[in-house]
């Protein structure tokens, strides 16, 4: 399966700010996916991102607070904008490779917003 | 829409005990379904996985079973020990590689 590579680990980040989390995968993947964990919570999809095309949200996440880059196969970027300390939270990449099989996760970005 | 329902914790167990964790999954069709542990600290992983029915999945002396009729996929052990305590989430996928989570499951073994 692959390998993800997901940084920051971990930041606190002032209220109004943004905070960019990044994802590169060991290889080539069709679709990446990103989720929230509140705290205490279980995962939440917050969006798909695709190559070549713009990210699908799920209900309750829009592009301009969560916009999301894909400019290749092995890479993809998550943005939380206009932090508010609602948006605290561990940020999670994932990928599937060519079968159902193939779920992979990123370590995860544990974001505090003070 | 899908949706999978997990047994509420927190679940605390003595050392050695036998444990179930119970899940369902509610999808048009049959997903894939999967197990994941989180430890304190760390990132999500995998501990076990079955893709069709009447699978059984297992790892780490952990196992489930798919079993069709009620789409269930419960979480057993044996014997438990206090390095497992951790959150446990179950989670049904389909090809096009959403997760739909349970609400996760707070694990403690105490010595």
């Amino acid at each position: 399966s692959a390998v993800i590579s997901q940084k920051p680990s971990r930041d606190i980040c002032q209220r109004g700010t943004s905070l960019t989390i990044q994802c590169q995968v060991d290889s080539q993947v069709t679709m990446m996916f990103w989720y929230r964990q509140q705290p205490g919570q279980s995962l939440t999809l917050i969006a798909t991102a695709n190559q070549g095309s713009e990210a699908t949200y799920e209900s309750g996440f829009v592009i301009d607070k969560f916009p999301i880059s894909r400019p290749n196969l092995t890479f993809s970027t998550l943005t939380v904008s206009n932090m508010s300390p609602e948006d605290s939270s561990i940020y999670l990449c994932s990928v599937v490779g060519d079968s159902v099989e193939g779920y992979t996760f990123g370590s995860g970005t544990r974001l505090t917003v003070v | 829409g899908n949706s999978v329902t997990q047994m509420e914790g927190p679940v605390t167990l003595s050392e050695e005990a036998f444990l179930t964790i119970n899940c369902t999954y509610t999808a048009t069709g049959y997903p894939s379904l999967f197990w994941y542990v989180q430890y304190p600290g760390e990132g999500l992983q995998l501990l076990l996985k079955a893709t069709k029915a009447d699978d059984k999945g297992s790892n780490k002396g952990f196992e489930a079973t798919y079993r069709k009729e009620t789409t269930s996929f419960h979480l057993e052990k044996g014997s438990v020990q206090v390095s497992d305590s951790a959150v446990y989430f179950c989670a049904g996928g389909t090809s096009y590689g959403k997760l739909t989570f349970g609400q996760g499951t707070i694990l403690t073994v105490h010595p």
